[in-house]
């Protein structure tokens, strides 16, 4: 079956101004993920949701990024006013389970997010 | 931040040979993952030890935990050019919900 798609797979913005990425998880998965992972380093956690209710975004770095999954299956991730500091891939992930962490996660392609 | 910190961060072998990559993090921890990560693409799961696990293998890959030195190893046998990758270390940590905490990889290339 299909996996984890993401759009767009690029994106260039100038700075200030304002992107979403989106995501769509595996059907029926239950849990999504939302990770940031800059040039040379490891992903770092953003934000999860249990189908429409985001249960977690202490890992979001500021109230410029927002997350919204609202019918429990695509999701979007929204940066306002985007930075340079913003520039990373952004990578979306599913797990069918609601508790991710005794589920494999299955990762999308990401969005790479250049900002100028 | 990073939980874990992968070691070393850059391998380059030749085919056939074998390839270690270690990987150490900081708390306790529910279950320690490993991911391949080829150029421009996604994360692929490989493999998930829990933490009361010891070893554990799939194929070609043999994964070790030591849970009194906060210590994985992930042993890749018989390599192959299509095992050039980044190879992660990821860990669900007890209390901290569902995310995973990732290290910084080690970028493996296996040389024809």
């Amino acid at each position: 079956g299909a996996g984890v798609s993401q759009s767009p797979r690029y994106k260039v913005a100038k700075r200030g101004q304002d992107v979403a990425l989106r995501c769509d998880p595996i059907s029926g998965h239950v849990s999504l993920f939302w990770y940031q992972q800059a040039l040379g380093q490891g992903p770092e956690f953003l934000t999860y949701f249990q189908n429409e209710a985001q249960l977690d975004k202490s890992g979001l770095p500021s109230d410029r990024f927002f997350a919204e999954r609202p019918e429990g299956s695509v999701s979007t991730l929204k940066i306002q006013r985007t930075q340079q500091e913003d520039s990373a891939v952004y990578l979306c992930a599913s797990s069918v389970k609601d508790r991710g962490w005794t589920d494999t996660q299955y990762f999308g392609p990401g969005t790479r997010l250049t900002v100028l | 931040s990073q939980q874990g910190e992968e070691d070393p961060q850059a391998l380059s072998i030749q085919e056939g040979e074998n390839a270690t990559m270690n990987c150490s993090y900081k708390t306790s921890i529910n279950n320690l993952q490993w991911y391949r990560q080829n150029s421009g693409r996604g994360l692929v799961h490989l493999i998930l030890i829990r933490s009361n696990e010891r070893e554990k293998h799939s194929g070609r890959l043999r994964v070790t935990l030591d849970t009194s030195k906060k210590s994985s190893s992930l042993l890749i046998t018989a390599s192959r050019a299509a095992d050039t990758a980044s190879y992660f270390c990821a860990t669900v940590l007890n209390n901290a919900g569902n995310m995973l905490t990732f290290g910084g990889g080690t970028r493996l290339m296996v040389k024809p």
